[in-house]
């Protein structure tokens, strides 16, 4: 067990609605980082939040949106889904320095049908 | 950008076998780190090993070690004694240091090897 938690496990919804996925660090970790896990792109970097703050963007799309809360917990907002937005969506995090290695909670598998 | 390169989509090794999977790195860095991460059916992204580019002694864990070649930009995983547990997709990655220019904590991830440990 990493200590990494996500919610949901698993979410199915329909093209054009919205969703949030949830994700709590382990404890003392102050760094949330967001990947999305697809078969043709492989593992994508999302976005980074460090204690509160946005660190890093990656390949995030404009639908897209997060934001680290003060208790350090994550959300991941995905709206008007789309079909190519399935995907497993995993959220990690560090201790916040640059070489600490990151720790993945179990993902969110997403499937817009 | 940095990138990273799996040439080896899926390999098999027999159980206590000895396989290698192989990695190979693009970047103009110089201070980075290297890392290891392995993914089981369960789909967990669990960390293998992780190298440090300054240093010249290559990483291992326990059964897991590492072929760093610095100059030739290769970061290579030996696994001794293959477990059935080791079944899983193994990703490289590459963190570089965010304090020198273009360089950022994502971690960039190659398009990892599968490799079934067969009894």
């Amino acid at each position: 067990d990493s200590g990494v938690t996500q919610t949901p496990k698993h979410l199915i919804t329909a093209t054009g609605q919205r969703v949030t996925l949830r994700c709590s660090p382990r404890s003392g970790d102050l760094s949330v980082y967001w990947y999305q896990q697809s078969l043709d792109q492989g593992l994508q970097f999302l976005i980074q939040y460090y204690n509160g703050e946005e660190r890093a963007k990656g390949n995030i799309l404009e639908r897209f949106s997060a934001q680290q809360f003060p208790d350090l917990h994550s959300e991941l907002n995905l709206s008007s889904l789309e079909l190519g937005d399935s995907a497993l969506y995993f959220c990690a995090s560090s201790v916040g320095e640059w070489n600490s290695p990151l720790h993945f909670g179990n993902g969110t598998r997403l499937t817009v049908t | 950008a940095q990138t990273v390169t799996q040439s080896q989509p899926e390999m098999s090794v027999q159980e206590a076998e000895t396989v290698t999977l192989s990695c190979t790195y693009d970047t103009s860095e110089s201070n980075y780190y290297l890392f290891w991460y392995k993914q089981p059916p369960s789909r967990q992204m669990i960390l293998v090993i992780r190298q440090e580019a300054y240093k010249q002694q290559n990483a291992t864990e326990n059964r897991f070690s590492v072929n760093f070649q610095k100059a030739a930009k290769s970061f290579s995983l030996k696994i001794s004694d293959s477990q059935l547990g080791d079944t899983a997709m193994y990703f490289c990655a590459f963190m570089s240091s965010p304090f020198t220019l273009g360089g950022s904590e994502k971690l960039v991830f190659g398009k990892g090897t599968k490799l079934t440990v067969n009894p």
